[in-house]
């Protein structure tokens, strides 16, 4: 069956490191998309990418960083410049009839 | 700004007893509104796509509906498997093609 798979489900990052979330689809699609999940508040974007080998900030990229070398994968890192990285991070991909979500990261601060 | 609003935040209801979900919102050329659902701990499950006022879909005890201001969504005589959070998102139609979400209305249905 077609999805998007996330990896790893839970991740523990301690202070001052850089950790690197996994997202892979196989549906084909060219847009994918990374989002972060906090208590009280609607997703937000952290990044996008239309195509292979490009993509964009979202509204709260800084301390993040992401790559698009193929088109099934979409890898976020989160930097040690991102203060308050504790949350739960979903990526996107985008067809036709919709977007598909992975069943996302929590990510927690040691 | 492209907002959306979700009320209200978290809803509990009786086993059978219906009622209605609001999201409103504003964006600059409305491409689609989407319901989803979301269970705890999980990815968001795509519900309905629409696209246009006056617009309805269905999916079982699931009715979603579209005006020019706010969409709602209407659960009939819903079961406790129903319960979870639901969330509706806007898609404007800048190049980013993103989908701006509310914060969720959190369903508890107890049987």
């Amino acid at each position: 069956d077609g999805g998007i798979t996330q990896s790893p489900k839970y991740l523990f990052r301690k202070e001052g490191q850089n950790v690197t979330l996994s997202c892979e689809q196989n549906l084909n699609h060219d847009a994918m998309y990374w989002y972060r999940q906090d208590p009280g508040q609607g997703l937000r974007l952290i990044y996008y990418s239309q195509i292979v080998n490009d993509f964009q900030k979202g509204d709260i990229a800084e301390g993040y960083s992401v790559s698009r070398e193929k088109k099934e994968s979409f890898p976020l890192t989160v930097t040690s410049a991102q203060k308050n990285p504790t949350a739960f991070y979903l990526c996107a991909s985008r067809g036709f009839y919709g977007y598909t979500f992975g069943s996302g990261t929590r990510l927690t601060v040691v | 700004e492209d907002q959306v609003t979700q009320s209200p935040e978290a809803l509990r209801l009786q086993e059978g007893e219906s009622s209605s979900l609001n999201c409103s919102y504003t964006v600059s050329g409305l491409r689609g509104l989407f319901w989803y659902r979301q269970d705890p701990g999980k990815g968001p499950e795509f519900l309905f796509t629409l696209y246009s006022a006056g617009e309805e879909k269905e999916k079982e005890r699931l009715k979603a509906t579209l005006t020019k201001k706010e969409s709602f969504l209407h659960i009939t005589a819903p079961k406790p498997e129903d319960s979870a959070t639901y969330l509706c998102a806007v898609q404007g139609s800048g190049a980013t093609n993103k989908l701006i979400f509310g914060t969720g209305t959190l369903l508890a249905v107890q049987p």
